[in-house]
C-alpha cells in the first residue's frame, strides 16, 4: 500500500539559509499534518492543512510557513534557520472526510542546520 | 486541553517476558488514543487505537491495549517479548473535531536476550 512520502530525507544547511520540505500524502487523503522532533524529545505539533486550508495551528515558529497545494501535496518552508532548528520533520497524512481519525506517519526529514 | 502521561522513560523485560508500557491521559472530552511505534531511524508505525467500541484493541505484532475510562489509562501489552520489539513507543491523543495528536514523552524499550 501507498505510504506518506518525504523529500528530502536527509538536508543540511547552514544557520540564515532556507529550507523547503515536502510531503506527499496517501492517495485521497486530505488532510496533512506536520510535527517537529528535537534530538531526545517527543514529537511536537507544528501545524495542519484540510483540503488546502489550515486547520490547525502549534508550536510553530513565525520563520516556518507551510501550505497544501491543489494535489493535496505540503510543503514545509524554513527561512533564517537557527541550529535549533535541527530536528526530524514528519508528515502524517489523514482522509479527514468520513471521520477517519488515524494519522499515518512518513518517515521523516532530517534536518541539520551547522 | 488534553495530554498523556507515559510512566517510565526506560523500560527493561527478558526476551519472553510480558512487557507493558504505562499510559494515562487526561481529556474533557471523550478521546481518540492511539499507540505508535518508532523503531531506529525509521518513521512512526501505528500499532493500534482506540475510538469508540470495545475498550480491548488488538493491534499488529501481538499488541493490544485496554481503554479503562476510570482509571483514565491505555495501556499498552504483549505477553510474550521478541527481541524485534525493541523500539520507542509512543502513547497520543486526539479528540475528534480537533484532530492534531498529542504526544506522550515516550518509552524506550529494551529486550534482554
Amino acid at each position: 500500500a501507498a505510504g506518506v512520502i518525504q523529500s528530502p530525507r536527509h538536508l543540511i544547511k547552514e544557520k540564515r539559509e532556507t529550507a523547503t520540505l515536502k510531503c506527499y500524502p496517501i492517495p485521497r487523503h486530505d488532510t496533512v499534518y506536520w510535527y517537529q522532533q528535537g534530538p531526545g524529545q517527543d514529537p511536537q505539533f507544528l501545524i495542519s492543512f484540510y483540503e488546502k486550508m489550515q486547520s490547525d495551528k502549534g508550536s510553530i515558529p513565525d520563520r516556518f510557513s507551510a501550505q497544501q497545494f491543489s494535489d493535496y501535496h505540503s510543503e514545509l518552508n524554513m527561512s533564517s534557520l537557527e541550529l535549533g532548528d535541527s530536528a526530524l520533520y514528519f508528515c502524517a497524512s489523514s482522509r479527514r472526510t468520513g471521520g477517519e481519525e488515524t494519522q499515518y506517519f512518513g518517515p521523516g526529514t532530517r534536518l541539520l542546520v551547522l | 486541553a488534553q495530554s498523556v502521561t507515559q510512566l517510565g522513560s526506560h523500560v527493561s523485560v527478558s526476551e519472553g517476558a510480558l512487557v507493558l508500557l504505562r499510559c494515562n491521559y487526561s481529556s474533557s472530552v471523550p478521546p481518540y488514543l492511539f499507540w505508535y511505534v518508532q523503531y531506529p531511524n525509521q518513521g512512526l508505525q501505528l500499532l493500534l487505537k482506540y475510538t469508540t467500541g470495545a475498550t480491548l484493541v488488538k493491534g499488529i505484532n501481538g499488541f493490544e491495549a485496554e481503554f479503562k475510562k476510570s482509571e483514565t489509562s491505555f495501556h499498552l501489552t504483549k505477553p510474550s517479548a521478541h527481541m524485534s520489539d525493541a523500539a520507542e513507543y509512543f502513547c497520543l491523543i486526539s479528540n475528534f473535531g480537533n484532530e492534531k495528536l498529542t504526544f506522550g514523552t515516550g518509552t524506550r524499550l529494551t529486550i534482554i536476550p
